[in-house]
């Protein structure tokens, strides 16, 4: 079965970076795309963007560039969403989600607390 | 514009019937796609394409659009129906917009 399984939860200080992974198994991981949702805490579904799984090229949403990277790893079907220079309101659950015209598939999602 | 919007909340007694309704530009060009979540849990997929439910989704959802409005309807809500409902779509640049978000309370 499909599973998209995230790393677990993150205390970070301001100023630091973070590292996220989501790792799919069930299928064959560059046939989707990958994408990244960020949820605040109250707030709505914000998206920040996907990677293509086969040129392993980025796409960013406005108001997540320059701090935030999307990467891959195809050799173990995992995909990585690096944010740096954190700041409080980075403070969120992100999920990766699993795209083809719709996204289908979620993972269950990494709190990333930044707190000093 | 590539916003979508939603009504914040949305109430409905228990099997009586609810629609959900989310507006935008792109939803002349793009089917809509609904999710819900639960509080603590992540989204799940409940409709997509013209009218399609994934696997495991009961048909007591369906999806509609007519013109700039796309629609979740709940025939006969259930009290496992209470969540937060999601529409998305993609704008003209292909970009994933995401609505605000509807909190459905079932009495």
């Amino acid at each position: 079965q499909v599973q998209l399984v995230q790393s677990g939860s993150e205390l970070k200080k301001p100023g630091a970076s973070v590292k996220v992974s989501c790792k799919a198994s069930g299928y064959t991981f560059t046939s989707y795309a990958m994408n990244w949702v960020r949820q605040a805490p109250g707030q709505g579904l914000e998206w920040m963007g996907w990677i293509n799984t086969n040129t392993e090229n980025p796409t960013y949403a406005q108001g997540f560039t320059g701090r935030f990277v999307f990467s891959l790893d195809t050799s173990v079907s995992t995909a990585y969403l690096q944010i740096s220079s954190l700041k409080a309101d980075d403070t969120a659950v992100y999920y990766c989600a699993r795209d083809r015209d719709s996204f289908d598939y979620w993972g269950q999602g990494t709190l990333v607390t930044v707190s000093s | 514009s590539s916003e979508l919007t939603q009504d914040p909340a949305v109430s409905v007694a228990l099997g009586q019937t609810v629609r959900i309704t989310c507006q935008g530009d792109s939803l002349r060009s793009y089917y809509a796609r609904w999710y819900q979540q639960k509080p603590g849990q992540a989204p799940v997929l409940v409709i997509y394409g013209k009218n399609n439910r994934p696997s495991g989704i009961p048909d007591r959802f369906s999806g509609s659009s007519s013109g700039d409005t796309a629609s979740l309807t709940i025939t006969g809500a259930q009290a496992e129906d209470e969540a937060d409902y999601y529409c998305n779509s993609r704008d003209s640049s292909g970009n994933v917009v995401f609505g605000g978000g509807t909190k459905l309370t079932v009495l």
